[in-house]
C-alpha cells in the first residue's frame, strides 16, 4: 500500500499523559500537513511542512504540540500534558507541492485520540 | 468566522432520490474541491474545480464552481446508500493551507 498511513489509528490516554502519532506520507510528496477534526467538524488546520521545514502553524497549535519532520520522510505529532479538549481526529496529508498541482490532499486514515 | 459554509448541515434521503449541496464563501478561491470522508476514515478526494462557472461529473455525481469562484454545488443523481458519508468542501488560495467547511451529512436509506 503507497498510501498514507498514520499510527497508531487509536489512543485513549488519560489527561496530563504525552503522546506522539506517526505519519508517513506518499513516498514522492514533499509537502505534510497535520489536521485536527472534532465530531462534527471539519478538519482544521494544524501545520505543515515543505520537506524538512515547518512552514506555518496554526494558533490552534499552542505550546504544548510540536511537530517534527526530521530528513523530510515521516512526521511526528506530539501532545504533551494532554487535556480532554485535545480529544479529536488527528489526520495527516501529504501533497507533491509541485507547480500545477492545485493544492489536493491525500489523507491517512487518522489517529483517533481520547483523553479520559 | 467560518470561511466556507456548507448547507445543508444534515440530509437524509431514500435511495433513487436526487440531491443538492452547497459549499458558499465570501472569499475567491483559487480551486475548490469535494472530498467524501467515511466514519473512522480520512476523507477522500472526489474531484477539484478550477476554472469559474467549470462543472464537472463523476458518475452520478455533478460538481460546479461559481463563476465568481466564491462557491460550489454537489449534485447527486439517484442516490444510493453507497453515497452516505461526510461530504466536505475545500478552498485553495495560492500557497495557503486547504481550509475546509464543516461538512453536509448525508445518510442515504434504502
Amino acid at each position: 500500500d503507497t498510501g498514507v498511513s498514520q499510527d497508531p489509528r487509536h489512543k485513549i490516554t488519560k489527561r496530563g499523559q504525552n503522546v506522539t502519532f506517526r505519519c508517513d506520507p506518499i513516498s514522492e510528496h514533499n509537502r505534510l500537513y497535520w489536521y485536527r477534526q472534532t465530531l462534527g467538524q471539519g478538519p482544521e488546520f494544524l501545520t505543515y511542512f515543505q520537506n524538512e521545514a515547518q512552514l506555518e502553524k496554526s494558533r490552534l497549535l499552542s505550546d504544548r504540540f510540536s511537530a517534527e519532520r526530521p530528513k523530510g520522510s515521516f512526521s511526528t505529532l506530539e501532545i504533551q500534558r494532554t487535556e480532554q479538549g485535545d480529544s479529536a481526529m488527528y489526520l495527516c496529508a501529504s501533497s507533491p507541492g509541485r507547480l500545477g498541482y492545485y493544492g489536493e490532499l491525500f489523507f491517512g486514515e487518522g489517529s483517533r485520540l481520547t483523553v479520559l | 468566522t467560518q470561511l466556507l459554509e456548507q448547507s445543508p448541515q444534515f440530509l437524509s434521503i431514500q435511495e433513487g432520490e436526487n440531491l443538492t449541496v452547497y459549499c458558499n464563501s465570501s472569499s475567491v478561491f483559487s480551486s475548490l474541491q469535494w472530498y467524501r470522508q467515511e466514519p473512522g476514515e480520512g476523507p477522500v478526494l472526489l474531484v477539484t474545480v478550477v476554472t469559474g462557472g467549470e462543472v464537472k461529473k463523476l458518475k452520478r455525481l455533478t460538481f460546479q464552481f461559481g463563476d465568481a469562484r466564491k462557491d460550489s454545488s454537489l449534485h447527486i443523481t439517484a442516490a444510493q446508500p453507497g453515497d452516505t458519508g461526510l461530504y466536505l468542501c475545500a478552498g485553495a488560495r495560492g500557497n495557503t493551507p486547504l481550509v475546509f467547511g464543516k461538512g453536509t451529512r448525508l445518510s442515504v436509506i434504502a
